[in-house]
């Protein structure tokens, strides 16, 4: 079965601080693929990222990053300097090679709160 | 940019009727999906929709929830008979469905519909 888990509910920090959120993943697949989703407080869901298995590199786009670790089955984000307005939910979701039309599975979401 | 669109935003409807919820995938999309979200809770998917049939469902996917493509830009999810455990967010999502590789094509969802059944 595939689970993903996101064990910080809430998180708050000061504004300009660096914050990571924590994401792990199970699945027997070798190959998958895992996402990055932004809840703001409007309830829209945003897609932020996208990560192949087979690809460990780490990306960094602006003020986010992610550092894919394979072998402890963690997918992690950055926020570098953080913003008020990056004050969200953020989900760690994951989803099977070739699953054309299957589902995403989500962890349970870290809210963030930033605060001026 | 593309973006899917869904309607209404907000939904009221006392326990056992029947609510559509509508969405408008972006255009170029060949999957659908929708998922839901209750209150504080991770998002769940429902079903997915290809071709004018479902690819995939969840349990949660039972005889009171159904699909349809009933034109070339609407998707919706009709729930025949509500319960209050239907109170959720609903989130429509679109994928291009067009890569061949095997690689699942990122899903872009909607601003959801709040559904509320009293």
């Amino acid at each position: 079965a595939q689970k993903v888990t996101q064990a910080q509910t809430e998180i708050s920090v000061v504004e300009k601080e660096d914050v990571t959120l924590d994401c792990v993943y199970e699945t027997r697949d070798t190959t998958y693929y895992l996402f990055w989703y932004k809840q703001p407080p409007s309830g829209e869901l945003v897609f932020l990222i996208r990560r192949n298995s087979f690809d460990e590199q780490n990306e960094i786009s602006g003020r986010y990053s992610w550092n894919f670790q394979k072998s402890t089955s963690s997918f992690n984000f950055t926020i570098t300097a953080s913003q008020v307005v990056d004050s969200a939910v953020y989900f760690c979701a994951l989803i099977r090679k070739g699953n054309q039309g299957g589902k995403l599975i989500f962890g349970q979401g870290t809210e963030l709160s930033v605060k001026p | 940019e593309p973006e899917v669109t869904q309607t209404p935003s907000h939904q009221v409807t006392q326990m056992g009727q029947e609510v559509i919820l509508r969405c408008v995938p972006i255009s170029n999309h060949l999957y659908f999906y929708w998922y839901r979200q209750i209150l504080g809770q991770k998002v769940e998917f429902l079903v997915s929709f290809y071709n004018n049939e479902i690819s995939e469902k969840s349990e949660i996917f039972d005889d009171q929830f159904s699909v349809e493509r009933p034109d070339g830009s609407n998707f919706t999810l009709k729930i025949r008979s509500t319960k209050l455990e239907d109170s959720a967010m609903y989130f429509c999502a679109s994928s291009e469905g067009q890569l061949t590789s095997g690689m699942p094509d990122t899903q872009y969802f909607g601003p959801g519909t709040r559904l509320t059944v009293l």
